[in-house]
């Protein structure tokens, strides 16, 4: 069956520092990668999607970027954090041609 | 663009009775799929049932049963004989179409909170 990780599952930033959140997939292979970030009594709001590996697809414009070095391994990256970047980040996989996206148990984020 | 609308930011039930999460859709594509999630505190995203626009019949998955009314555009959640452990917020979702060409994504509602009481 199919396993979906991420890790850290919290991290408490300051404001200006580095991040990485990784997340992994298992027991599929050429899945289509997601990293949605849900603010606070909010829902899910899509940030990055990808098809494959180096493929990206950036829905917002902002502070972070996400890159995919293997086939189910996607990382969430800033170079520097803003404040606004506090949020509940969560993973996601499916597969072309089917409907349901699963997603990871979530990384809670807190920029001070 | 698709959007999900759900109206009842919280609702509250007795153990073993039934409760409707209501949800309403907005699409133009012709052809279109419906999920809801479970996202208890600990944060996952629980997927719990799908209905596509299509499909003859509700969907149903145990306790779990989607009351899809197409000419209303609504895709209601019925959880039968609710549980303690069904506290929790449950999201209606759509698939939508992102910013790039190929780019698909689901598009959620903002969320009921349901508490059971024993």
């Amino acid at each position: 069956s199919q396993t979906i990780h991420q890790w850290p599952a919290t991290l408490v930033q300051p404001v200006g520092s580095p991040l990485s959140l990784e997340c992994t997939v298992e027991g599929t292979s050429n899945p289509n990668l997601y990293w949605y970030r849900q603010a606070a009594g909010r829902g899910l709001q899509l940030l990055f999607y990808s098809v494959g590996i180096g493929q990206i697809s950036s829905e917002v414009p902002q502070n972070l970027s996400a890159s995919r070095p293997q086939d189910r391994q996607f990382i969430l990256s800033s170079k520097k954090l803003l404040l606004s970047d506090s949020g509940f980040y969560l993973c996601a996989w499916g597969k072309g041609g089917q409907e349901t996206q699963y997603f990871g148990p979530g990384t809670r984020l807190l920029v001070l | 663009a698709q959007k999900i609308t759900q109206t009842q930011p919280g609702m509250f039930v007795q153990e073993k009775e039934a409760v409707t999460l209501d949800c309403t859709y907005d699409t133009s594509d012709p052809s279109y799929g419906l999920f809801w999630y479970k996202q208890p505190s600990s944060g996952e995203m629980i997927f719990l049932i799908y209905q596509g626009s299509y499909d003859q019949q509700n969907a149903t998955e145990g306790r779990y049963s989607l009351n899809f009314q197409k000419a209303r555009k609504s895709a209601n959640l019925v959880i039968s004989a609710s549980q303690l452990g069904d506290s929790a917020m449950y999201f209606c979702a759509t698939r939508g179409v992102g910013i790039s060409y190929n780019t698909d994504k689901l598009i959620f509602g903002t969320g009921t909170r349901l508490q059971v009481f024993p």
